[in-house]
């Protein structure tokens, strides 16, 4: 069945450090791809998307790259704020899977101290 | 506001009792998930509705149980028989492939 897995946290960093959050599938066909974040003690809200191989999501100075040769897409950003602690979620939807499930990974939890 | 709403936030039961969580959605989407989140494990789904009327097991069903009399309300109950129901549960809907979450319920069962 189809997976995610994302890098091991909780990950900490100085503010204005780079982030890399590392996250790779598996998955018959061509899913979409989704970076989630989920604040302290509220629910998911959608960061960026890519649907579609060398496909850039964009949001809130955060990127990320559908990779399909390496069945990749790390999320990156140049600069963290305080405010980006918070924990990342990895998603995919399989194509064509007509009722549009998101398949989760674990989380990878960012705290970024000043 | 268009939005997703969870009630109440935080909800402590005795065990043994079943309990129900409510979901509202205002935003006229047809499809509606409950997601279950524990510490460390990600999100994962219980029940499903693409339709009013209709719902669908997820990977995790047992000890749950749902309805869908209205397109905007997703109800989920929390029966005894789920062996450990403390969790935090999140509800969704969703247009095409886009999910937006509520704010979630915390739920304690003592």
């Amino acid at each position: 069945g189809d997976s995610v897995t994302q890098m091991e946290g909780p990950v900490t960093l100085s503010e204005e450090a780079f982030l890399t959050i590392n996250c790779t599938y598996t998955a018959t066909g061509y899913p979409s791809l989704f970076w989630y974040v989920q604040y302290p003690g509220e629910g998911l809200q959608l960061l960026l998307k890519a649907t579609k191989a060398d496909d850039k999501g964009s949001n809130k100075g955060f990127e990320a790259t559908y990779r399909k040769e390496t069945t990749s897409f790390h999320l990156e950003k140049g600069s963290v704020q305080v405010s980006d602690s918070a924990v990342y979620f990895c998603a995919l939807i399989r194509a064509g899977a007509g009722s549009y499930q998101l398949t989760f990974g674990k989380g990878t939890k960012l705290s970024v101290i000043p | 506001d268009g939005g997703i709403t969870q009630s109440p936030k935080y909800l402590f039961r005795k065990e043994g009792q079943n309990v129900t969580l409510s979901c509202e959605q205002n935003l006229n989407h047809d499809a509606m998930y409950w997601y279950r989140q524990d510490p460390g494990q990600g999100l994962r789904l219980i029940y499903y509705s693409q339709i009013v009327n209709d719902f669908q097991k997820g990977d995790i069903a047992e000890g749950y149980s749902v309805s869908r009399e209205k397109k905007e309300s997703f109800p989920l109950t929390v029966t005894s028989a789920q062996k450990n129901p403390t969790a935090f549960y999140l509800c969704a809907s969703s247009i095409a492939e886009l999910q937006f979450f509520g704010p979630g319920t915390r739920l304690t069962v003592l």
